[in-house]
C-alpha cells in the first residue's frame, strides 16, 4: 500500500514564527487532505488539495502531485495552533484515507 | 449541515464484553467511512459502505469487529468480545461521492479494563 511520511515528527516554536510542514507520499492519490487535530481528538479539515495551491487565513497548502508532496504553511503562528498535523491521501484505485504519522506543533507564547 | 455525529463519546468496558458504537454521518453524504486510532498514531481505515453496502471489509482488525448501514443512513461498529488492545478512539467519517473531502466525527473513545 501506500506510504506517507511527514516531516519533522515535533516542532517547537515561538508564536509569531512561521513554519512549514512536508508530506510525502509513495504513489498517485485521487485525494490529499491536510488535518489539525485538536487535544480532544477532533479532526478539523484544514484543506482538500490532491494539486495546486490554496490559502485559508494564515495557512496556505500546496501539493506537487508529478512530485508526489505537499507542503502546508503556517504564518504568524498563534498558540492556538498547537496541536498534531496530519495529511492524509487516498491512493488510486482505493477509498479509505492513509494517515502520515503527523507532525507534532507547539506553539510557546 | 449539522456535521457528523457519533454516540457514545466516551466507553468503558470490561474485557469479554461487546459494544456497539453508532455514528450519523453528513446528510445526503452517500459514503461512511470507519477508523481507529491508537495513542501516538494516525488514524487506520477499518472499512466503509457506499450507501448500504460494504464495499470493503478486508482491513477490518479481526473478526470481531464488524459494520452495518441497514438504511443507508447511520452506522454501527461492533467489537464482539472486547480485549485490552481494543482500547483506542473510533472515529467516523462521511463524504458526498469517492474521492471528495471526507469529514469525520468527534470519535468514540473506548477503553477496556
Amino acid at each position: 500500500g501506500i506510504q506517507v511520511e511527514q516531516s519533522p515528527p515535533d516542532l517547537i516554536l515561538q508564536e509569531g514564527a512561521n513554519s512549514t510542514l512536508r508530506c510525502n507520499f509513495s504513489d498517485s492519490v485521487n485525494n490529499l487532505q491536510w488535518f489539525h487535530q485538536n487535544p480532544w481528538g477532533q479532526l478539523i479539515n484544514l484543506f482538500y488539495i490532491p494539486s495546486g495551491t490554496k490559502q485559508n487565513g494564515r495557512l496556505s497548502a500546496t501539493t506537487v502531485a508529478t512530485e508526489r508532496y505537499s507542503l502546508l504553511y503556517i504564518s504568524s503562528s498563534q498558540t492556538t495552533d498547537s496541536g498534531v498535523y496530519f495529511c492524509a491521501v487516498v491512493e488510486r484505485g482505493a477509498d479509505g484515507l492513509t494517515f502520515g504519522k503527523g507532525t507534532h506543533l507547539i506553539i510557546q507564547p | 449541515d449539522t456535521g457528523v455525529s457519533q454516540d457514545p463519546r466516551h466507553k468503558i468496558t470490561k474485557r469479554g464484553q461487546n459494544v456497539t458504537f453508532r455514528c450519523d454521518p453528513i446528510s445526503e453524504h452517500n459514503r461512511l467511512y470507519w477508523y481507529r486510532q491508537t495513542l501516538g498514531q494516525g488514524p487506520e481505515f477499518l472499512t466503509y459502505f457506499q450507501n448500504e453496502a460494504q464495499l470493503e471489509k478486508s482491513r477490518l482488525l479481526s473478526d470481531r469487529f464488524s459494520a452495518e448501514r441497514p438504511k443507508g443512513s447511520f452506522s454501527t461498529l461492533e467489537i464482539q468480545r472486547t480485549e485490552q488492545g481494543d482500547s483506542a478512539m473510533y472515529l467516523c467519517a462521511s463524504s458526498l461521492v469517492h474521492g471528495d473531502t471526507q469529514y469525520f466525527g468527534p470519535g468514540t473513545r473506548l477503553t477496556v479494563l
